[in-house]
């Protein structure tokens, strides 16, 4: 069955720090689809990135990366030299091919305070 | 820019009241989805639809019913409204495919009394 993981409850850390959440799934598809979102103080769910299950290349955005294995079965996110605005909850979610007219499968997010 | 618009925003009901949250895209999405979020819970799938007149369940379907007559809206109704239903409700539409990212709306927050 399909499942998404974000074993970090909670992570605290000053600002300038670098920071991974970790998220790992389970499906048993061969083609899948893996999300992160970030829903700030203010509540809404914001979009991040997008990786396929074909395309194990790193990603870099700035501050943000994105390791994707499909051999451990992660796809972890790093935010290099943290700010107070980064302070928010991050969703891991996974979509299957199978199932592309069904919606997406959340982890149950990891709280990041950045603390000035 | 509308996007996912959603109404109420906030929303106070008593034990075994009925009441509808409306969700609208202005995108044309065939795809749209009802989620609540509980603390320490993640988001979880109520009810979706992958088109105009077809909607199905979701993990957490119980108490909840849908419509989808337009590809425009899918409003989410409570039938006798319970505590257990508290909770923070999102609406969200995306296109065909797999991997097209959710577009939320800003959230409906309700409390059941």
């Amino acid at each position: 069955a399909q499942k998404v993981t974000q074993a970090q409850t909670e992570i605290s850390v000053v600002e300038k720090e670098d920071v991974t959440l970790d998220c790992v799934y389970e499906t048993r598809d061969t083609t899948y689809y893996l999300f992160w979102y970030k829903q700030p103080p203010s509540g809404e769910l914001v979009f991040l990135i997008r990786r396929n299950s074909f395309d194990e290349q790193n990603e870099i955005s700035g501050r943000y990366s994105w390791n994707f294995q499909k051999s451990t079965s992660s796809f972890n996110f790093t935010i290099t030299a943290s700010q107070v605005v980064d302070s928010a909850v991050y969703f891991c979610a996974l979509s299957e091919a199978y199932q592309a007219g069904t919606a997406l499968i959340f982890g149950k997010g990891t709280t990041l305070s950045v603390s000035s | 820019n509308a996007g996912v618009t959603q109404t109420p925003k906030f929303q106070v009901l008593k034990t075994g009241q009925s009441m509808t949250l409306q969700c609208a895209q202005d995108m044309n999405h065939e795809y749209m989805s009802w989620y609540r979020q509980d603390p320490g819970m993640g988001l979880r799938l109520i009810h979706y639809s992958v088109g105009a007149g077809i909607t199905d369940q979701g993990e957490v379907p119980n108490g909840y019913n849908v419509s989808r007559s337009t590809t425009e809206d899918f409003p989410l109704r409570l039938l006798s409204a319970a505590p257990s239903q508290t909770s923070v409700y999102f609406c969200a539409s995306r296109n065909r495919g797999g991997n097209q990212p959710q577009h939320f709306g800003d959230g409906t927050r309700l409390s059941i009394l």
